[in-house]
């Protein structure tokens, strides 16, 4: 079963706007992943935010994590029709089979020009 | 050769018949995962391999095999296809104390 569970399921804003993508788990974790996805092909890694961090930045993606609500957000800044993809988190739940990563549906984002 | 590559990228197959998926690793990764990814959802973990052994495994039945080489190539083997085993197979590679993969574009299974 997924136990990611992405919010909204779709996010259509314009250039220049920020994007804000949010996700729940079930059980606790190790860390929590958010991948990219274009097209249904191959998943981009993004960034890993471990259970004892709280806040993330990479260029511009931020990423939250609250374990008290068993939460996570990522958000986009400023942006680009270039982001349009699938946007999924993943978490490596404590005491989970090695190498599992549990996705969840993903959110789907739409980036217009 | 950087990245990790999967091959075919598409592969259309008969209910009952048997595949075999191919993954090239990224060069220094010596674990590899498979994900299964139906239409509209999230990957969902089959197996992963370190060393050339199954070292986690996924909800998915005994005719879902893999194997990995010691070049940490890896396969994965689906017997007696099913209508439902139609998707996109993922690969993963990672450096076993890492965390991030490195996934593969994938290999789009049509079942008929």
């Amino acid at each position: 079963s997924q136990q990611g569970e992405e919010d909204p399921q779709a996010l259509s804003i314009q250039e220049g706007e920020n994007a804000t993508m949010n996700c729940s788990y079930k059980t606790s974790i190790n860390n929590l992943q958010w991948y990219r996805q274009n097209s249904g092909r191959g998943l981009v890694h993004l960034i890993l935010i471990r259970s004892n961090e709280r806040e993330k930045h990479s260029g511009r993606l931020r990423v939250t994590l609250d374990t008290s609500k068993k939460s996570s957000s990522l958000l986009i800044t400023a942006s680009r029709a270039a982001d349009t993809a699938s946007y999924f988190c993943a978490t490596d739940h404590y005491g989970g089979s090695q190498g599992n990563l549990i996705f969840g549906k993903g959110t789907k984002l739409s980036v217009k020009p | 050769e950087t990245g990790v590559t999967q091959s075919p990228t598409h592969l259309i197959k008969t209910r009952g018949q048997q595949v075999t998926l191919r993954c090239s690793s990224q060069s220094g990764h010596n674990t590899v995962s498979w994900y299964q990814q139906a239409l509209g959802q999230g990957p969902q973990f089959i197996f992963q391999y370190y060393r050339e052994e199954e070292n986690g495994r996924g909800n998915f039945p005994p005719r879902f095999s893999g194997l990995q080489f010691p070049n940490y190539s890896s396969e994965l083997n689906v017997n007696a296809l099913e209508l439902d085993d139609s998707a996109l197979y993922l690969c993963a590679s990672t450096d076993q104390g890492s965390y991030g993969y490195t996934f593969g574009s994938g290999t789009r299974l049509t079942v008929v």
